[in-house]
């Protein structure tokens, strides 16, 4: 039950796109599609923003994308906009009974 | 939908406590749950996970004989059975339904508990 790992820390300016990684094993992302990724304000609740790699959850607008390449997931965020100003996280089933986090990304923008 | 824990408090080392997270706006026994931790400053880390029935639990290895996860569908409600608390739990507290895929959504408000002397 290794933590996935993310960078600490990304950024961008607004209007710019940005994406972040989350790398595990072929034991976790790399060896399934239930890769998702959480938006985290400050003192607020996760939320989900994709699932299932790629797949968006209504009212998440579609700035937000999710991709896979062998044990690698991404989040790319166009169009930065200030409200994305958050902490994001990646998270990914390790096999049939256990979750993992990513250490999560801390994103500004400048 | 919406999802309330109740229950965090300031609890010595050694000592139980048990958090409650109550569900509305859905039908609650139809869906698997999970408790997620946040140690202050930190990231997440995943609990606990319960099926539909309450029968399949999974713990992650930190937590393993030590926090007890259950729900009672009759009162939309699920539950965490924390004993043996030791510092390092100390952190938000976190349910969340799981609708599929592994993944979380929504998620409380979340309910802190501290573990100090």
């Amino acid at each position: 039950q290794s933590a996935l790992t993310q960078p600490p820390s990304a950024s961008g300016s607004p209007g710019q796109s940005v994406t972040i990684s989350c790398t595990g094993t072929s034991s976790d992302v790399g060896g399934y599609n239930y890769v998702s990724w959480y938006q985290q304000h400050p003192d607020k609740a996760p939320q989900l923003i994709i699932y299932e790699v790629t797949k968006r959850p209504s009212g998440v607008p579609d700035r937000f994308s999710g991709s896979k390449s062998g044990n690698t997931a991404s989040l790319t965020v166009s169009g930065l906009q200030a409200e994305d100003e958050a902490d994001y996280y990646c998270s990914s089933n390790a096999g049939s009974n256990s979750l993992v986090f990513g250490g999560g990304t801390k994103l500004t923008v400048l | 939908v919406q999802l309330m824990e109740s229950g965090g408090e300031l609890v010595q080392p050694g000592g139980s406590l048990r958090l409650s997270c109550a569900a509305s706006g859905f039908t609650f026994s139809i869906y698997s749950m999970m408790w997620v931790r946040q140690a202050p400053g930190k990231g997440l880390e995943w609990v606990s996970y319960i099926s539909v029935s309450g029968t399949t639990t999974y713990y992650a290895d930190s937590v393993k004989g030590r926090l007890t996860i259950s729900r009672d569908n009759a009162k939309n409600s699920l539950y965490l059975q924390m004993s043996s608390l030791r510092v390092e739990d100390t952190a938000v507290y976190y349910c969340a339904r799981c609708p599929g895929s592994w993944r979380l959504d929504p998620w409380g408000q979340g309910t802190l508990v501290t573990v100090s002397s």
